[in-house]
């Protein structure tokens, strides 16, 4: 099956700075997807980006389908982005069953 | 907005039992999924379903078992509990072939 990786696993940035992450894939992709794990476990939907660029406020994603990697920016990063990016994608063809990365931890310290 | 609710947030049982996860969503999605999350091992997929009556394995099924009698009711069973089986548990649904999937909140299961 399609192989998911992320990096890094851990990231301990001031507030006030910027954060890039990085999601590999083995594979072709029909679903891309970036989560972000609250405190309390629930996953919340950041971006559905199978190619191209997208931006939210202060986070902006871009997957390069053709390299196989996708990347979620976070700008002026305030404490309350801390917690764990998921990654998740699943093949071009084949099912939906979709792969997660192991995350990266990112900490924000005041 | 798509809402996927998991019956508890937290639950506690016994070895032994057998215990019942339930996922409901109300966007009429033909994909559902039961996942478990691991300190160090991230999601692993457990089940999917693709549509009602209709199943696949993911990629830890040993020990589980789920059932979808209809569309927007997709259950986790643990046949016989046992304590390594104490994790987290996230279901999911989605609409179709590369859509975007939405998570429920968790249920945080620990055997005893």
């Amino acid at each position: 099956g399609i192989q998911v990786e992320q990096s890094p696993p851990d990231l301990i940035l001031q507030e006030g700075a910027n954060s890039t992450l990085r999601c590999n894939f083995s594979d072709s992709v029909n679903n891309l997807q970036w989560f972000h794990q609250n405190p309390w476990g629930q996953l919340i939907n950041l971006f559905y980006i199978p190619s191209g660029t997208k931006q939210n406020g202060r986070l902006s994603a871009t997957t390069v389908a053709t390299e196989r990697y996708s990347l979620l920016y976070i700008s002026s990063s305030q404490t309350t982005d801390s917690g764990v990016y998921f990654c998740a994608a699943s093949p071009y063809f084949g099912n939906e069953k979709l792969t997660f990365g192991t995350g990266t931890r990112l900490t924000i310290i005041p | 907005d798509v809402k996927v609710t998991q019956s508890s947030r937290y639950l506690v049982k016994r070895t032994g039992e057998k215990v019942f996860l339930e996922c409901v969503q109300d966007m009429d999605h033909e994909n559902m999924f039961w996942y478990r999350q691991d300190p160090g091992l991230g999601l692993r997929l457990i089940y999917f379903s693709y549509d009602v009556k209709m199943k696949e394995k993911g990629d830890i099924p040993e020990g589980y078992s789920v059932s979808r009698e209809k569309k927007e009711r997709f259950s986790l069973i643990l046949e016989s509990a046992s304590t390594n089986q104490t994790s987290m548990y996230l279901c999911a649904s989605s609409s179709g072939q590369g859509t975007q999937a939405f998570f429920g909140q968790g249920t945080r299961l620990t055997v005893v």
